[in-house]
C-alpha cells in the first residue's frame, strides 16, 4: 500500500539557520505530494504541492521538489523564523486512492530566536 | 468568508454517552473527510464523502458514525464503541481535486 516517512523529530534550529525535513514515500503509480503546517491547537494549512516527477512547489520561502527517481520530496527553507515553528506533515494522494491523503507522521520544527 | 468551521473546539465525553461533532463548509465542495490526529501521530482517515448522501469508511471507522444530508455538512458521532475517543478531530474538504482543505478542529476529551 502507500505510505510516506518523514523524518523523526523533533527539530530545533536558531533563527535564519537552513531547514531540511526529508520525507520519502512508497506508492503505486503516480501519486501527488503535499507538505502541510500544523501550528499549534489549529487545523492543517496546506504550505505547498506537486503533482508529477520534477516539479517544484514553494511557497512562504518554503520549497520542495518531487524526485521519482528517489521517491522523495524533502522540505528545505533557507533561512528559518521563530514563527515557522510548528509540525509539518508530508502527504500523499494517489489517483487510484480516492482522493485520500495518506500523510507521515509530522515532523515538530521548533525555531530559537 | 469562505472556510470549513468545527464545534465545539472542545468536547467532553462521559463513559457510555455517544457525542457528535459539527463540521460545515460553505466552499461548495463535493467532498469532505474525517480525520482523527494522536499525539505525535499522523492523521488517521475515519470516514469520507464525495457526494451528498453517500459515505464510505477509511482506515479506523469502528466506533464512529456519519451522515450526509446535505452538501454542506459532514456531523461525526463518537459512539459509546470507540474505547479510546481521546484524540484532536480534524475535518477537510475538497472539490473532488487534490488539495484538501482543513478545519480548526475539536479535541475531545473523556470525563
Amino acid at each position: 500500500g502507500n505510505s510516506v516517512t518523514q523524518m523523526e523529530g523533533p527539530v530545533t534550529l536558531s533563527e535564519e539557520a537552513f531547514l531540511t525535513i526529508n520525507c520519502t514515500y512508497t506508492a503505486t503509480g503516480y501519486p501527488s505530494l503535499f507538505w502541510y503546517v500544523q501550528y499549534p491547537g489549529e487545523g492543517l494549512q496546506l504550505l505547498l504541492k506537486a503533482t508529477k516527477a520534477d516539479d517544484k512547489g514553494s511557497n512562504k520561502g518554503f520549497e520542495a521538489t518531487y524526485r521519482k527517481e528517489t521517491t522523495s520530496f524533502h522540505l528545505e527553507k533557507g533561512s528559518v523564523q521563530v514563527s515557522d515553528s510548528a509540525v509539518y506533515f508530508c502527504a500523499l494522494i494517489w489517483s487510484g486512492s480516492a482522493r485520500q491523503l495518506t500523510f507521515g507522521s509530522g515532523t515538530q520544527l521548533t525555531v530559537l530566536p | 468568508d469562505g472556510g470549513i468551521t468545527q464545534s465545539p473546539k472542545y468536547l467532553f465525553r462521559k463513559e457510555g454517552q455517544n457525542v457528535t461533532l459539527s463540521c460545515e463548509q460553505n466552499l461548495n465542495h463535493d467532498a469532505m473527510y474525517w480525520y482523527r490526529q494522536d499525539p505525535g501521530q499522523g492523521l488517521r482517515l475515519i470516514y469520507y464523502s464525495q457526494i451528498v448522501n453517500d459515505f464510505q469508511k477509511g482506515d479506523i471507522a469502528e466506533g464512529y458514525s456519519v451522515s450526509r444530508e446535505k452538501k454542506e455538512s459532514f456531523p461525526l458521532t463518537v459512539t459509546s464503541a470507540q474505547k479510546n475517543p481521546t484524540a484532536f478531530y480534524l475535518c477537510a474538504s475538497s472539490d473532488n481535486g487534490e488539495t484538501q482543505y482543513f478545519g480548526p478542529g475539536t479535541r475531545l476529551l473523556v470525563l
